[in-house]
């Protein structure tokens, strides 16, 4: 089957740093993509990993390890604007369709 | 370019009705896909276009639902006999090269609501 887990909820504080964990088990796997979804609003495209090790793009840095099945969203510098949901989604290998896990809540405090 | 767009961005419907979503992807978009997403979780992969082709539909699917793209461009998904189970957010997202990278770029969905 295929399953990709991540943390419901997460709290941090403005300025600081959080990191948002996603494991999967796939039948294939063909990249590791991260998204944010503010409520109510579209997903947007955050990174991509397909190969192991660190992605890094401005404020935000993904991980990949492919033979742990794990993934991490970095996020630095917190800001406020930063709260919202953070999808894992695994592309599996072929077919077209991405997995999506069921989203991170992060909440960033004053 | 003005991104996805998708129509309507809410729709009520009664029971047993028939109800049509379209979507116009980004021009250069070869690629297109339909998901859904419930409250408190994540899309759900519907089917995949490439092109005016439609590669690849999800066995979840019943055979209620059934999605178009004629001419490459945009793309409409119909729901026949809607059930209360139907009712969700249906995103559509277009892409032009994954081997580069690039995700998805979603359409602000639109939401619909069986009675």
């Amino acid at each position: 089957g295929q399953n990709i887990d991540q943390p419901t909820e997460m709290t941090a504080t403005e300025g600081a740093i959080v990191q948002i964990n996603c494991t999967y088990q796939t039948s294939g796997f063909n990249g590791l993509f991260w998204y944010q979804q503010h409520a109510g609003e579209a997903p947007t495209f955050l990174s991509y990993n397909v190969l192991d090790g660190l992605e890094e793009k401005g404020r935000f840095s993904s991980f990949l390890s492919r033979s742990k099945g794990y993934s991490y969203l970095l996020l630095k510098e917190l800001q406020m604007k930063d709260s919202a949901s953070y999808l894992c989604a695994v592309k599996v290998s072929g077919t077209y369709k991405y997995i999506f896990g069921t989203g991170t809540r992060l909440k960033v405090l004053a | 370019d003005t991104g996805v767009s998708q129509d309507p961005r809410h729709k009520i419907t009664k029971r047993g009705q028939n109800v049509t979503f379209r979507c116009d992807p980004i021009s250069e978009h070869n690629r297109l896909y339909w998901y859904r997403q419930t409250l408190g979780q994540g899309p759900e992969f519907l089917t995949y276009f490439q092109n005016e082709a439609q590669l690849e539909k999800s066995r979840l699917l019943s055979d209620r639902f059934s999605a178009e793209r004629p001419k490459g461009s945009f793309s409409t998904l119909e729901i026949q006999r809607t059930e209360q189970g139907d009712s969700a957010m249906y995103l559509c997202a277009s892409s032009y090269e994954e081997a580069l990278g690039y995700g998805y770029t979603f359409g602000s969905g639109t939401r619909l609501t069986v009675v």
